[in-house]
């Protein structure tokens, strides 16, 4: 079984740049999370989707941060403009709805400069 | 918002030698789960732990959820070299079944 695809796994990009990361969760899982994890911290829950709507974005700073997952299957989430705060790992996570073990991609490292 | 507490932030050990990693909430906890994160590597599920005082062991590692559901506790007994990696507790307070609330985590080195 293939596992949580992610790209790019690296990215550079200077403050006030917009920048993507792609997902594609482990196939026929319905759930699909967007984490953020800054060095030394847990992942922090960015966004959470049950097919292609959204059960929880309270934590994504949505006047910068957006993401969407159209098709119900892989997703994008999107940082525009960029803020040096805003480096960190990018991880993704997906879980089917019957079960609660999330199995997490390996993550988009990103440095803002 | 919600916060839980995970201590101790490092631990350092001798091969052979105990390790346990302590999370405690405030509130009383849906469930907790636990995941460990090898350095350079993304998380990984060790387990979840629903009722109250639950006790469940994956050869050598030992988790407890407590009798009041606001803390638990991952113990490993004669570490080795392979369990270095940073151990996070992720609980869950009643939301939605996948939200979850990640705490620091404690990183553990094992000299050998």
């Amino acid at each position: 079984e293939a596992g949580v695809a992610q790209s790019p796994r690296y990215k550079i990009i200077e403050k006030r740049q917009s920048v993507a990361f792609w997902c594609n969760p482990i196939s026929g899982h319905a759930t699909l999370y967007w984490y953020q994890q800054i060095l030394g911290q847990g992942p922090k829950l960015l966004i959470q989707f049950q097919n292609n709507g959204v059960v929880d974005d309270s934590q994504l700073p949505k006047d910068r941060f957006s993401a969407e997952r159209l098709k119900g299957v892989d997703s994008t989430l999107k940082i525009q403009p960029a803020k040096l705060e805003d480096s960190a790992v990018y991880l993704c996570a997906s879980s089917s709805i019957q079960g609660y073990e999330q199995y997490f991609g390996p993550g988009t490292r990103l440095t803002v400069t | 918002g919600q916060q839980v507490m995970q201590i101790p932030q490092y631990q350092h050990v001798q091969e052979g030698e105990d390790f346990t990693t302590y999370c405690n909430s405030s509130t009383t906890l849906s469930n907790i789960q636990w995941y460990k994160q090898r350095p350079g590597g993304h998380p990984v599920f060790l387990i979840q732990l629903v009722k109250s005082g639950e006790v469940k062991k994956q050869k050598r590692l030992t988790f407890q959820f407590g009798e009041a559901k606001k803390n638990s506790s991952l113990h490993i007994t004669a570490t080795q070299t392979t369990d270095v990696g940073t151990y996070f507790c992720a609980v869950n307070y009643g939301g939605s079944q996948g939200n979850l609330i990640f705490g620091k985590g404690t990183k553990l080195s094992v000299k050998p």
